[in-house]
């Protein structure tokens, strides 16, 4: 499997179960948000995306919640399935800006069955 | 499509060694990512292209690494000479939207140096 994941938070929840994982970002410029999961051995995989001038967007099983004013992400699983354990990452940037994506440290979700 | 398609998957060599990265773009898609990924930094920009054109290095490390795009399809990242502290996986990714967009990553290259 892939390297990121020793020191990584890790949220552990039960099947079936609704998870949430936390994001923080810092730079108040950026506008487009994108969540993403990456499984073991596996590169990034696109989630769900969300532009500065929403708080919220839905998807199949999953939201993403965003707060301005205090930076803050949030990414909501419903119904939590083993298939869906592997590490989430919040990534950011501006959307009309000229810097690609900058990734968080990622959280490690581990679905107990 | 087949996805950016990045080879090799793995290598294994030898401190000192020339290491050569390759990775094949989504069709179509204008802009092509460097990232490398390690425990103790996550996933970090290296370098990214639009149109074939580097546009922002500052993440390469240092005068060891080097990019090229010498095409639309086709991209490398090349370390010369390498050393221990370079073993990470190495992804490539594109996008169609230049910044702003979705990247499409893939599957990365695992390098281990010894």
């Amino acid at each position: 499997g892939e390297s990121v994941g020793l020191h990584l938070p890790t949220l552990s929840v039960q099947e079936g179960d609704n998870s949430i994982i936390n994001c923080a970002y810092s730079n108040s410029a950026s506008d487009y948000f994108i969540w993403y999961k990456q499984e073991s051995g596996k590169g990034p995989q696109f989630i769900i995306d969300i532009r500065s001038n929403m708080d919220k967007r839905q998807g199949q099983r999953v939201t993403v919640l965003l707060n301005k004013t205090v930076k803050h992400l949030s990414l909501q699983i419903a119904a939590t399935q083993p298939g869906d354990s592997a590490v989430y990452f919040c990534a950011e940037n501006s959307y009309t800006g000229r810097r690609a994506l900058t990734f968080g440290s990622g959280t490690r979700l581990q679905v107990q069955p | 499509d087949a996805g950016v398609i990045q080879s090799p998957r793995h290598e294994v060599t030898e401190m000192g060694q020339e290491v050569t990265l390759r990775c094949k773009p989504i069709s179509g898609h204008n802009s092509l990512f460097w990232y490398r990924q390690t425990m103790m930094r996550g996933l970090e920009l290296l370098i990214y292209f639009n149109n074939n054109v580097p546009i922002d290095d500052s993440g390469m490390p240092e005068d060891r690494f080097s990019a090229k795009m010498p095409n639309a399809s086709f991209s490398t990242l090349k370390i010369q000479p390498s050393e221990p502290r370079d073993s990470a996986v190495y992804f490539c990714a594109s996008s169609l939207n230049s910044l702003g967009g979705e990247l499409f990553f893939g599957e990365g290259s695992r390098l281990t140096v010894l």
